[in-house]
């Protein structure tokens, strides 16, 4: 069965220093979106990416925050300047055209902000 | 804007005992709804989803949830808990199938 890969499973990086995580979504799926989940706590939307662009974001999602597809199979996040309360596993998902489709999650990338 | 709430935060069910994991959504419409399972250290594996039509939908793992429109509840069963039943279980909702929105999760401990 088709999945969502994410890279690198873990990331290390210092604070203020620019990351940026990695996705291959399913490769005929239209729809991209990244979630956050700080350690412990529920996981929260960040943005959602159709036609290459953004269609929806949320509040966390400021403009520190830049999302990309910059081939035909990648879709990242780049965050430009990480700050301590970043430190969270970042989900990829991404969904097919139809309606009535679930989102297909990745494993996951635990980012640590030192 | 839709939005997800799961009363309980942590659950303890003996191995072998029935599960009841309750959620309650809100939205103006009828949304799609979902159950994911994670495991510590994980991704966010799909338990079963509610789209349409019957109100009573099977999953994987011998997971069932049952949508009463009238309560705007999407709880989840199991008729007998395993321990590796044992993981943190999230509610979620979609608008139009599209931008989804979780609940705080379950964390479901398994007593031998």
């Amino acid at each position: 069965e088709p999945e969502v890969t994410q890279t690198p499973s873990h990331q290390v990086t210092q604070m203020g220093q620019e990351v940026i995580l990695r996705c291959v979504p399913i490769s005929n799926h239209l729809y991209f979106y990244w979630y956050r989940q700080i350690l412990g706590q529920k996981v929260e939307f960040l943005v959602s990416f159709y036609n290459n662009e953004i269609s929806e974001k949320s509040e966390i999602f400021d403009d520190q925050f830049s999302v990309e597809r910059p081939d035909g199979s990648n879709f990242t996040l780049k965050i430009r300047s990480t700050k301590l309360e970043d430190s969270a596993m970042y989900f990829c998902a991404s969904k097919g055209e139809v309606d009535n489709q679930p989102q297909h999650f990745g494993d996951g990338t635990r980012l640590s902000i030192l | 804007a839709q939005s997800v709430t799961q009363p309980d935060i942590h659950i303890t069910v003996s191995e072998g005992a029935s599960l009841e994991l309750r959620c309650n959504y809100s939205y103006g419409a009828t949304p799609y709804l979902f159950w994911y399972v994670q495991s510590p250290g994980q991704g966010l594996q799909l338990l079963l989803k509610y789209f349409s039509g019957d109100t009573l939908v099977q999953g994987i793992k011998g997971f069932e949830a049952e949508f009463k429109r009238s309560q705007s509840s999407f709880n989840l069963r199991k008729p007998s808990v395993h321990w590796s039943d044992a993981a943190e279980y999230f509610c979620a909702v979609a608008a139009g199938g599209n931008d989804m929105r979780f609940g705080a999760g379950t964390r479901l401990t398994v007593k031998p």
